[in-house]
């Protein structure tokens, strides 16, 4: 079964290094998100992609950065982790037609300390 | 961007009782998703229906596209169907998510 693949599924790491987060997804989707997911915000879309080499910022981007050279990879890169940007990440995919569902990996809660 | 509003935010049920959770658009929309967000956190996809009506054993869900919302219905509710429950409307490449509603099924 095609799949979306998040990791790591935990990550510790210090303010101020940088943090890479994986998605990789096997639907041969050609659109791509990520959303961070806080108490009380819901999910926020961070950044997004409609196919390779095509990426956009959505409403919180600032922080952070995303490449699309394959279509099954994006990943997610804080360039100097914050601690405002603890949270939980998920990534996401949808075949990149109208009328095509959403589907979503299994998250990643990053804490930043 | 599309605004999107769920209701109740927070509903509390025993074990065998039925529900009914909203979800309002404020635009028209190509399709609408309903998500199952787990106690482990996971996000499970339960309908993507633009109009109409859909079942899926216990649950069903209706979108009046016409009149901008949809409905999730649970019937004899489980303790497993406890988690957040959230609506999301597609336009179409970019999806606007609710807020969520929190749902807690006591034995």
């Amino acid at each position: 079964d095609a799949e979306i693949t998040q990791s790591p599924r935990h990550k510790i790491t210090e303010t101020g290094r940088q943090v890479t987060l994986a998605c990789h997804q096997t639907w041969n989707h050609n659109n791509m998100f990520w959303y961070r997911q806080d108490l009380g915000h819901g999910l926020r879309l961070i950044h997004y992609s409609y196919g390779v080499q095509d990426t956009n910022k959505g409403e919180v981007s600032d922080g952070y950065s995303v490449s699309r050279s394959n279509t099954e990879d994006l990943p997610l890169t804080l360039e100097s982790a914050a601690s405002s940007q603890t949270s939980v990440y998920f990534c996401a995919s949808s075949e990149g037609q109208n009328n095509s569902p959403l589907h979503f990996g299994n998250g990643t809660r990053l804490t930043v300390t | 961007g599309i605004q999107v509003e769920q209701s109740p935010p927070d509903l509390i049920l025993q074990e065998g009782a039925n529900s009914t959770l909203r979800c309002n658009f404020s635009d028209s929309v190509n399709n609408l998703q309903w998500f199952h967000q787990n106690p482990w956190g996971q996000l499970i996809n339960l309908f993507y229906i633009p109009s109409g009506t859909k079942q899926n054993g216990r649950l069903s869900a209706t979108t009046v596209a016409t009149e901008r919302y949809s409905l999730l219905y649970i019937s004899s509710s489980q303790t497993t169907d406890s988690g957040v429950y959230f609506c999301a409307a597609n336009t179409g490449n970019q999806f606007y998510f609710g807020t969520g509603t929190s749902l807690t099924v006591i034995p």
